[in-house]
């Protein structure tokens, strides 16, 4: 099994642009979420979902959309890039609601940096 | 959702034990105490979790106090690859929010 995976490994983007980070996993787990991880720090929640056709905000929200159609792929949305955003995106997995006995599985990243 | 509390960085010598503590005192009864690490800027890896016991595997052991508010992830024989940023995280099942804090920098040393 691939697991989580997520691309494009690294992104450059102009201020302005918009692009979709992708995700997919193979597991058919229900719950996949969306952080961000600024340079020395730890991670924190943009989205997530418990499962097809439902999403809700975490943390930090502002400047980024999400859908999930499928249970398998999550993506991530920058509808307009500031330098704000400038991060490390990490796709995690697990099985869903009433499974608090479930690990987060991580993909390797995706480098964004906006110029 | 419960919040942590970790020391920013330890030290641990090479081929000793590395206990790291975590603080989780307003934990619920339903939420499960995980630890992840992460090495240089990779996606945090599963380290182990818990719920009441204390738990064992073959990378670390949990030991959870009996009121359950706070737990310590113990490596048993440290190496210079167990250096990481290492995180406690509670969850509940019926919420499914994971929140990271800063975790503890571990530094192994020769």
């Amino acid at each position: 099994n691939a697991g989580v995976t997520q691309t494009p490994k690294f992104q450059v983007l102009k201020t302005g642009q918009s692009m979709t980070l992708q995700c997919a996993q193979d597991m058919n787990h229900e719950y996949m979420s969306w952080y961000r991880q600024d340079p020395g720090m730890g991670l924190r929640l943009i989205h997530y979902s418990v499962g097809a056709g439902i999403t809700d905000q975490g943390e930090v929200p502002n400047g980024y959309n999400v859908s999930r159609s499928t249970t398998e792929d999550f993506p991530l949305r920058l509808l307009s890039a500031a330098p704000s955003q400038t991060s490390v995106y990490f796709c995690a997995s697990s099985y869903g609601r009433g499974v608090g006995n479930s690990p987060l599985h991580f993909g390797n990243g995706t480098r964004l940096t906006v110029t | 959702d419960a919040k942590t509390t970790q020391p920013p960085s330890m030290d641990c010598a090479e081929g000793r034990a590395a206990n790291l503590p975590c603080n989780h005192s307003t934990i619920s009864g339903n939420e499960y105490v995980y630890w992840y690490r992460q090495i240089h800027s990779q996606g945090p890896q599963y380290i182990i979790h818990g719920l009441k016991n204390n738990e064992t595997n073959e990378m670390a052991s949990l030991i959870i106090t009996e009121d359950r508010k706070s737990s310590t992830l113990i490596l048993p024989h440290a190496t210079l690859r167990d250096t990481a940023v290492y995180y406690c995280i509670v969850r509940a099942g019926n919420f499914n929010k994971f929140y990271f804090g800063s975790g503890t920098k571990l530094n192994v040393k020769p």
